[in-house]
């Protein structure tokens, strides 16, 4: 099993180009989020799929949008991209919300670290 | 607001000592907190999980305790390794009973360098 696997690992855009963020997971989980990591802070939710179908807004949405394309995959997206945007972005799944603890681990990819130029 | 607090930001010992790094949270309901691990270039992988009723847990060289009174929480590093080296996440799930929503409130980070 490879987990949770991201493309691309590293990329650079100019101010206002658009790109997508590619996420995969072969677990079989439910659950699927994404991150944005920035120096000297905790890991910031995006957006997030509870399930299949669905997608939601986390702490720091605006700038980006999400597809939930099927049960293994969740894209994010840039749409105009801003020097702001400069960051690691990780994708994560867990088997879904729960009463029982091990069920919400979450599993990150590797990331992308991404240079808004 | 929810929040987690980490100490110290970043931290250098030498191989073999041991060493204690900890966590302050503000964040309810709470569920549960995780220590993760991140390594340099990678995404962070959990090494231990408490709920409330739990003060302890071990996971090999690595010993997380929680005070859910205090809503403090450390993780010891006995005997370091040089793979030791990497950034401690303290991480609390938001919910109720046990029951996790699924959402996360991390910590900064805590970078540990152990060298030879």
């Amino acid at each position: 099993n490879a987990g949770v696997t991201q493309t691309p690992k590293f990329q650079v855009l100019k101010t206002g180009q658009s790109m997508t963020l590619q996420c995969a997971q072969d677990m079989n989980h439910n659950s699927m989020y994404w991150y944005r990591q920035d120096p000297g802070m905790g890991l910031r939710l995006i957006y997030y799929s509870a399930s299949e179908g669905t997608t939601d807004k986390g702490e720091v949405p605006n700038g980006y949008n999400v597809s939930r394309l099927n049960k293994r995959e969740f894209s994010l997206r840039l749409e105009s991209a801003a020097p702001s945007q400069t960051s690691v972005y990780f994708c994560a799944s867990s088997e879904a919300p729960g009463p029982v603890p091990s069920y919400n681990e979450q599993f990150f990819g590797p990331g992308t670290r991404l240079t808004v130029l | 607001k929810n929040q987690v607090e980490q100490s110290p930001q970043s931290l250098i010992i030498l191989e073999g000592k041991n060493c204690t790094l900890q966590c302050n949270y503000t964040v309810s309901p709470f569920s549960n907190l995780r220590w993760y691990k991140q390594d340099t270039g990678r995404g962070p992988v959990s090494l231990t999980i408490m709920t409330f009723s739990e003060n302890t847990k071990s996971n090999g060289r690595y010993t997380a305790t929680l005070d859910a009174d205090t809503k403090q929480s450390s993780l010891h590093i006995t005997a370091s390794q040089l793979s030791d080296s990497a950034s401690y996440i303290c991480v609390v799930s938001v919910g109720a009973g046990g029951t996790s929503y699924g959402k996360l409130t991390f910590g900064q980070g805590t970078i540990l360098t152990v060298h030879p």
